[in-house]
């Protein structure tokens, strides 16, 4: 079965400090992987997709498949970071009808 | 990226009445989505809505209580059906990209008493 696990509800770090948010998976085949972020009184975005091996705000997130993982990481956190994270799974497209597996967030918090 | 609009962006409701959410898009799009976010919980979808059939409910969902139309491309409308405590909830839709991700709306708070 499909399942997004996010072990962390709530990270706090140091502005200017690493920041990894862990997210790992479940899924018989080959996934994609997403990163949603959620600001303050925003609406959900999506931040990252692994297939495009971008980096967003500074934010990279490479999927690792012998581990089943897609860590978010940053090497030097802002303020302006400071959100809801949502990691998703969705099979390869046409595959699951276009859903999404969402793990249940990390809010992360960077402190001044 | 699709530009989506919902109405109404929050409401508080009586237990045993209905509310109807709206979600517009600015271009058109197959698939529309919609999903439950529970205080203090994630995403759950509810339902996939595409135009011109009914739509697929997820486990726990039934159209009986969560009734949806997708009467063109760009709208679809979901109902939230004699409603109890219980649903108070955000209520969100989304559309599929060009990829398989999706694009969310900003949400229907709604609190039922």
């Amino acid at each position: 079965a499909q399942r997004v696990t996010q072990p962390e509800k709530l990270l706090s770090v140091f502005k200017g400090a690493p920041v990894e948010l862990k997210c790992n998976y479940s899924y018989s085949g080959s996934p994609e992987l997403f990163w949603y972020v959620q600001y303050s009184r925003q609406r959900l975005q999506l931040l990252l997709r692994h297939i495009s091996r971008e980096s967003i705000k500074g934010f990279t997130a490479d999927l690792n498949k012998g581990e089943t993982s897609f860590h978010l990481k940053k090497p030097f956190a802002q303020e302006e970071d400071s959100a809801m994270y949502y990691c998703a799974l969705s099979g390869p497209r046409g595959s699951t009808l276009g859903r999404l597996y969402f793990g249940r967030g990390t809010q992360l918090t960077v402190w001044p | 990226s699709a530009v989506i609009s919902q109405k109404p962006s929050r409401d508080i409701c009586q237990r045993g009445t209905s509310l109807t959410i709206q979600c517009q898009v600015d271009s058109q799009v197959t698939m529309m989505f919609w999903y439950r976010q529970q205080p203090g919980q994630s995403l759950t979808l509810i339902a996939t809505a595409n135009q011109g059939s009914e739509a697929t409910y997820e486990s726990g969902f039934v159209i009986d209580k969560f009734p949806i139309s997708r009467p063109n491309l760009t709208f679809s409308t979901l109902t939230v059906s004699n409603m109890s405590p219980e649903d108070s909830s955000i209520y969100l839709c989304s559309v599929g990209g060009t990829g398989s991700e999706q694009f969310f709306g900003p949400g229907t708070r709604l609190t039922v008493l």
